[in-house]
């Protein structure tokens, strides 16, 4: 069974750095195939992709957040770390971490429960 | 970038009735990378359709995905009165970036 759970502070103030960690359990990032992406969604608001980070150590990022975004990963601990850069109100959200299709592409078929940021002085 | 354009934003219908929910791209989907994902309230998304037309692991049946290029459906032949949430479309055919639709809510009559 596959599980992901974020973890993170609730409350960041503005141009401070976030950085969110994913614990999954249920499959290995080192298996071909394999990825861990991060989405957010603001109060009341559509879904927004940040980033993937695929088995063999590929990274994507969103190129409007490009320059705030890094992904990692340590196999050896089951766990993914998203790092985004001079917070902002504006990124006041749910940050959710998922897991890939698989070889069927990137969407994503098991999801955390979310974890709820805010960003305020 | 691949814009994904939901419609309509709100669609009331009454259990047992047929939903069909619209997902326009700005641009073809290569592939037919389409996904579906239903959200209900406090919740994470839940998949329901990849490949535009496959079915997720658990879904019933009443739901189905179809279309290709830049014109897609998901269609709930009967609704269910779990099936009232918000449903999004979400392109990974053409990345970065993976975009999503800004969602369709489906709600009690």
């Amino acid at each position: 069974q596959i599980t992901l759970k974020e973890s993170g502070p609730t409350l960041v103030k503005p141009t401070q750095t976030l950085t969110l960690t994913c614990t999954f359990s249920g499959f290995s990032l080192s298996t071909s195939g394999v990825g861990v992406g991060w989405i957010r969604q603001p109060p009341g608001k559509a879904l927004e992709w940040l980033a993937l980070i695929y088995w063999d150590d590929d990274k994507r990022y969103s190129p409007s957040l490009n320059n705030r975004l890094t992904i990692t990963k340590d196999t050896s601990k089951n766990q993914v770390v998203l790092i985004m850069a001079n917070m902002d109100p504006v990124d006041t959200a749910t940050y959710y971490c998922a897991h890939r299709l698989g070889w069927f592409g990137d969407a994503f078929d098991i999801w955390g429960q979310g974890t709820t940021v805010t960003v305020s002085s | 970038e691949i814009v994904l354009t939901q419609s309509p934003g709100t669609l009331s219908l009454s259990p047992g009735e047929r939903a069909t929910l619209s997902c326009r791209a700005s641009q073809s989907i290569s592939s037919t990378y389409l996904a579906w994902y239903q959200q209900k309230p406090g919740q994470a998304p839940r998949l329901l359709i990849y490949g535009a037309s496959s079915r997720a692991t658990g879904v019933p049946d009443r739901f189905s995905g179809s279309g290709s290029g830049t014109d897609f459906t998901l269609t709930i032949s009967r609704l269910e009165p779990e099936d009232f949430a918000v449903y999004y479309c979400q392109q990974y055919g053409n990345s970065p970036p993976l975009t999503f639709g800004g969602g369709t809510k489906l709600e009690i009559k």
